[in-house]
């Protein structure tokens, strides 16, 4: 079955600093979606990918899908404490089609 | 726009006892699901509905989990007995077709005790 692996689980940045996260799928991947979430509660849509190379950016966030489709990284620049929260990839599930597959998340932490 | 309502937002229950979530979706969406999201997991599916039909329960525990979407606008899901392990967020999301275009609720966190 396909599965979403998220890294780091969790990270703590100082304000100001950059980090990136990372989402590798086990299988090819045909639409790569990031999600933030504020502990405990709903998901809010961040990005969509869909083609080899592909990247996106919102404000400071930006979203790259690597050539092959099997890996995605979510780079956030001069992070404040607003981005703190719970970073999610998902993709459409392969076997179960309208089902999104979610990655464990990546905690994230910004101290002021 | 109003968003995916839950409610209530957060409930605590003994194990063995009854419980049961609202959600009612954006209006006009067709397709309406259930996640469950264990601390420190990703959101898993449990059942999908296109109007008041089912089209994916695999992943519900139907032993003890139920849901229903009368009308093909607000849905209930309940779980009677409940168990330690379900102590969760019960997301609810709405779309008008994928699941890539869903709006997702705030969430119900569930703690059995």
């Amino acid at each position: 079955s396909q599965e979403l692996e998220q890294s780091p689980q969790s990270l703590i940045v100082q304000e100001g600093k950059n980090l990136t996260i990372n989402c590798t799928s086990s299988k090819t991947l045909y639409g790569l979606y990031w999600y933030k979430q504020k502990y405990g509660e709903g998901l809010i849509f961040l990005m969509m990918l869909q083609k080899g190379g592909e990247e996106k950016s919102h404000e400071k966030i930006t979203a790259k899908l690597d050539e092959k489709k099997q890996q995605s990284s979510l780079h956030i620049t001069a992070s404040q404490p607003s981005h703190a929260g719970i970073y999610l990839c998902g993709a459409e599930g392969l076997e179960r089609q309208g089902n999104l597959i979610f990655g464990k998340g990546t905690k994230l932490s910004v101290k002021p | 726009e109003a968003g995916v309502a839950q409610s209530p937002r957060y409930k605590i229950i003994e194990k063995r006892q009854s419980v049961a979530f609202w959600c009612n979706p954006i209006s006009g969406h067709a397709t309406l699901y259930w996640y469950q999201q264990i601390l420190g997991q990703g959101p898993k599916l449990l059942i999908q509905f296109q109007n008041n039909g089912v089209v994916d329960d695999s992943q519900l525990p139907k032993d003890r989990f139920s849901a229903e979407r009368l009308k093909g606008v607000d849905s209930t899901l309940k779980i009677q007995p409940a168990k330690l392990e379900d102590s969760a967020v019960y997301l609810c999301a709405s779309s008008l077709g994928r699941i890539t275009e869903a709006f997702f609720g705030q969430g119900t966190r569930l703690t059995v005790v």
